[in-house]
């Protein structure tokens, strides 16, 4: 079936230090990848998406690109702020599912001033 | 827009008591589901709906009951809750149209402790 490996936290970082979260997947045919952020006290909210090949997700700073040939979506900042702590967590809907997402465990990012 | 909106927002409860984990949402989706969120485990899928009248089970439905009578609204039912069922529970919509492109929309979710 369908899984999400991602890198375990906790993740501590200083402000304006650069982030990776890495994350691998196996799916059956073509899957949609997303990363998702839930900061404390609330539900989660789509950070980004990916649909397809070599499609690289954006927004607020953050980027991470769908790699096919190493089934990967690795989530990158450039210059974290205290603001992005959080957890985040990838996910994708497998190519023979259009319901289903599935989820890695999540990474917890705290940054420090 | 409310998007989804789940109450209560935290709960606490007797083995071996009911309730009901209610979810409503505004934005005509056909697809609902429930999650339940353990440290550790990530986001782990209990029912879905893909439209009014249809469920099914996820991948941990033990113990937890669903209907889906109306578009907007997917109750989860705990007939006798156990401590095994204290978690944070999300509820999520997304549209058919669009398939796997579509992101899913969440609640803010509902602490449930069993005591």
């Amino acid at each position: 079936g369908d899984s999400v490996t991602q890198m375990e936290g906790p993740v501590t970082l200083s402000e304006e230090a650069f982030l990776t979260i890495n994350c691998t997947y196996t799916a059956t045919g073509y899957p949609s990848l997303f990363w998702y952020v839930q900061y404390p006290g609330e539900g989660l909210q789509l950070l980004l998406k990916a649909t397809k090949a070599d499609d690289k997700g954006s927004n607020k700073g953050f980027e991470a690109t769908y790699r096919k040939e190493t089934t990967s979506f690795h989530l990158e900042k450039g210059s974290v702020q205290v603001s992005d702590s959080a957890v985040y967590f990838c996910a994708l809907i497998g190519g023979g599912s259009n319901y289903k997402l599935t989820f890695g465990k999540g990474t917890l990012l705290t940054v420090n001033p | 827009n409310a998007g989804v909106t789940q109450t209560p927002k935290f709960q606490v409860l007797k083995t071996g008591q009911s309730m009901t984990l209610q979810c409503a949402q505004d934005m005509n989706h056909e697809y609902m589901s429930w999650y339940r969120q353990d440290p550790g485990m990530g986001l782990r899928l209990i029912h879905y709906s893909v439209g009014a009248g249809i469920t099914d089970q996820g991948e941990v439905p033990n113990g937890y009951n669903v209907s889906r009578s109306t578009t907007e609204d997917f109750p989860l039912r705990l007939l006798s809750a156990a401590p095994s069922q204290t978690s944070v529970y999300f509820c999520a919509s997304r549209p058919r149209q669009g398939a796997g492109n579509q992101p899913q929309h969440f609640g803010d979710g509902t602490r449930l402790s069993i005591l």
